[in-house]
């Protein structure tokens, strides 16, 4: 137990339909990170949120949207959904200030997303 | 583009024995963490390396960090079946802190 949780556990979309996934993270945790994971592949570094504000991002196109709130929850939203993005994804919450690597990342256990 | 490579892939041992696995990279990282992931559950960090050639120890997991910075390695002593899972390794990109990860060793321990 990580004390990160998210939603919904799977779900299932068509091509070209938007989604929204959720995390809540550990209470007191300013850094929230989020991943995809591949079948097969490690996590993919999608973007990192500090304090409401994206702090960093990774290799993935702006339709890969996110937002942080005051409560310590977030949402990553996918917009026009693809074959390609039928993933497991991760979030990770984690306390220091702009989450360096050196902090501890608590992984929640994703949202499998399947796009057919 | 994976910076990251781990080896072997995939990796089925009786319980008692020992193994090695890799994590390669041509590029430096500022800090080096391993996981281990379950099904149905998101990674949790077994260990993060800071210093090359540091080596730190989790019970019977020996965790080292290259000379150079580039590469590590995890060596289990005397595999049980409850090391069963996925054995990922992360590399923090020097330009902004940022972690990579690699594909991951799946590690089966027959009992």
């Amino acid at each position: 137990e990580t004390g990160v949780t998210q939603s919904p556990t799977h779900l299932i979309k068509t091509r070209g339909q938007q989604v929204t996934l959720r995390c809540s993270s550990q209470s007191g945790h300013n850094t929230v990170s989020w991943y995809q994971q591949a079948l097969g592949q490690g996590p993919q570094f999608i973007f990192q949120y500090y304090r409401e504000e994206e702090n960093g991002r990774g290799n993935f196109p702006p339709r890969f949207s996110g937002l942080q709130f005051p409560n310590y929850s977030s949402e990553l939203n996918v917009n026009a959904l693809e074959l390609d993005d039928s993933a497991l994804y991760l979030c990770a919450s984690s306390l220091g200030v702009g989450g360096t690597s050196t902090d501890t990342q608590y992984f929640g256990p994703g949202t499998r997303l399947t796009v057919l | 583009t994976q910076l990251l490579e781990q080896s072997p892939q995939f990796l089925s041992i009786q319980e008692g024995e020992n193994l090695t696995v890799y994590c390669n990279s041509s590029s430096v990282f500022s800090s080096l963490q391993w996981y281990r992931q379950e099904p149905g559950e998101g990674p949790v960090l077994l260990v993060t390396v800071v210093t090359g050639g540091e080596v730190k120890k989790l019970k019977r997991l020996t965790f080292q960090f290259g000379d150079a910075r580039k590469d590590s390695s995890l060596h289990i002593t005397a595999a049980q079946p409850g090391d069963t899972g996925l054995y990922l390794c992360a590399g923090a990109r020097w330009s902004d802190d940022k972690i990579i990860f690699g594909k991951g060793t799946r590690l089966h321990i027959l009992p």
